[in-house]
């Protein structure tokens, strides 16, 4: 139990429509990053918010964009689906102003399309 | 690019220990090194991490060698429940959320055997 939580655990999209992911963060984490993981690959870093500010992204398209909220709960969101998008969307908290903090995830979030 | 170079796959008796090499040998100064496991269909376990000491908790053992190039992940007494895909990753530690993120590669597949 890494205390992140994520929402909802399953949903099926089709192709073109608008996704919204959410996760609440472990207590007194004030960075929260997001990951994609497609079937039989490693996740991959989408970006990180810290202090509600984006401050990391990775090859991402702008159609992934995301909020973090004043409660360091954060959304995730990804406009005009595609079929690729299918795939699990970690959710992953940790403290910022701790150097070589841990990272903890939640158990994602998996998004079919279709 | 993920920075660390693993075995694919590795096979372990139950109640054995299981020892998981990991090659890091472009680490920086500053890049702890750190291991995750995943079970399938669920989020990436913490498991240990470590700078340049050799660090234990009650999941695991990391030992890390004096040149920083490389280490091992030990898992003392290895049960069928330790059958996963196991990550060994490299990140920048600094204060202020701009730690760097997780880069996964493909990891160690460990099959625990009765």
């Amino acid at each position: 139990e890494t205390g992140v939580t994520q929402s909802p655990t399953h949903l099926i999209k089709t192709r073109g429509q608008q996704v919204t992911l959410r996760c609440s963060s472990q207590s007194g984490h004030n960075t929260v990053s997001w990951y994609q993981q497609a079937l039989g690959q490693g996740p991959q870093f989408i970006f990180q918010y810290y202090r509600e500010e984006e401050n990391g992204r990775g090859n991402f398209p702008p159609r992934f964009s995301g909020l973090q909220f004043p409660n360091y709960s954060s959304e995730l969101n990804v406009n005009a689906l595609e079929l690729d998008d299918s795939a699990l969307y970690l959710c992953a908290s940790s403290d910022g102003g701790k150097v070589g903090n841990t990272i903890y995830f939640g158990e994602g979030s998996w998004l079919t399309v279709v | 690019d993920a920075k660390t170079t693993q075995p694919p796959s590795m096979d372990c008796a139950e109640g054995r220990a299981a020892n998981l090499p990991c090659n890091h040998s472009t680490i920086s100064g500053n890049e702890y090194v750190y291991w995750y496991r995943q079970i399938h269909s669920q989020g990436p376990q913490y498991i240990i991490h470590g700078l340049k000491n050799n660090e234990t908790n009650e999941m695991a053992s990391l030992i890390i060698t004096e040149d920083r190039k490389s280490s091992t992940l030990i898992l003392p007494h290895a049960t069928l429940r330790d059958t996963a895909v196991y990550y060994c990753i490299v990140r920048v530690g600094n204060y202020g959320g701009s730690q760097g993120n997780l880069i996964f590669g493909k990891g160690t597949k460990l099959s625990v055997k009765p």
